[in-house]
C-alpha cells in the first residue's frame, strides 16, 4: 500500500514569495490533514478535510495560507507571501473515515521550508 | 480544552537500558485513542505504539510499552533494551472524536 506522498522535499525561497506544497494521502482515506512543525517543537494543525470539505481550518492564517482538496483526495497548501516565520516542516497526514480499526494518523515525509 | 503536555524535553539513555517517557493529557472525553509517534531526524513520523482508553490492559509492542493512568490521564511510554535506532524525537498525541492533539515532543538519545 503506498503512504503519504508529498512534494517538494525541500524548498527554499526568499521573504515575501510564494511557496505550494503538494499532498496525495492514502487511498481510501477521507481525512487529511496539514500541519505545521516549528523545528523543535510538536505538529500544529493548520487545516483538517473531511473529504473535499474543510472541517476545522482556525489555526490558518488566513491571510497568508490557503489550501484545498479538490475531489477530495490530493490537496495543495499554498502560502502567500511567506515570512521568516514560517520557516518549518509541513506535514500532511491522512487516516481512514471514521478513524478506521487503528484511529491513527499516516503522516508523509514532511516538506521543509526555509524562508530566507 | 484537550491538551498533551511532555515534561521532558530531552531525555538520555545507554544502550540496552531501560527509559520511561512521560505524558500527560487533558479530556473531558470518555471515549479516545492515545498515541506515542517517533520522529527520527529528517525523517517521516510512525507510530510506535497506541492505547484505546476504554481498555484497561496496558498495550505493548515489542521493547515498547505503555503505562496508562486513566483517572490520572497519564500515559507513559516505557522503551526496554534500548537501542541506538531508538535515537528520535518522540510525541505523545491524543485523539478524539476525529481531532488530533500533539505534545511538544521528548527529545530521546541513546549511548552506546
Amino acid at each position: 500500500e503506498a503512504g503519504v506522498a508529498q512534494s517538494p522535499r525541500y524548498k527554499i525561497i526568499e521573504k515575501r514569495q510564494s511557496v505550494a506544497f503538494w499532498c496525495n494521502p492514502i487511498s481510501g482515506h477521507a481525512t487529511l490533514y496539514w500541519y505545521q512543525q516549528i523545528l523543535g517543537q510538536g505538529p500544529k494543525l493548520l487545516i483538517q478535510f473531511q473529504n473535499n470539505g474543510v472541517v476545522d481550518d482556525s489555526q490558518l492564517p488566513k491571510d497568508r495560507f490557503s489550501a484545498e482538496r479538490l475531489k477530495g483526495v490530493d490537496s495543495t497548501l499554498k502560502i502567500q507571501p511567506a515570512k521568516l516565520e514560517d520557516s518549518a516542516v509541513y506535514l500532511c497526514a491522512s487516516s481512514p473515515p471514521g478513524g478506521g480499526n487503528t484511529g491513527e494518523l499516516f503522516f508523509g515525509e514532511g516538506s521543509r521550508l526555509t524562508v530566507l | 480544552a484537550q491538551t498533551v503536555t511532555q515534561s521532558q524535553p530531552e531525555m538520555s539513555v545507554q544502550e540496552a537500558e531501560t527509559v520511561t517517557l512521560s505524558c500527560t493529557y487533558d479530556t473531558s472525553e470518555s471515549d479516545y485513542y492515545l498515541f506515542w509517534y517517533k520522529q527520527p531526524p529528517s525523517r517521516q513520523m510512525i507510530l510506535v505504539i497506541r492505547q484505546e482508553a476504554y481498555k484497561q490492559q496496558n498495550a505493548t509492542e515489542n521493547r515498547f510499552s505503555v503505562n496508562f493512568q486513566k483517572a490520572a490521564k497519564s500515559f507513559s511510554l516505557k522503551i526496554s533494551d534500548s537501542q541506538l535506532g531508538d535515537a528520535a524525537m518522540y510525541f505523545c498525541a491524543y485523539r478524539a472524536p476525529n481531532k488530533f492533539y500533539f505534545g511538544s515532543g521528548t527529545k530521546l538519545n541513546v549511548k552506546p
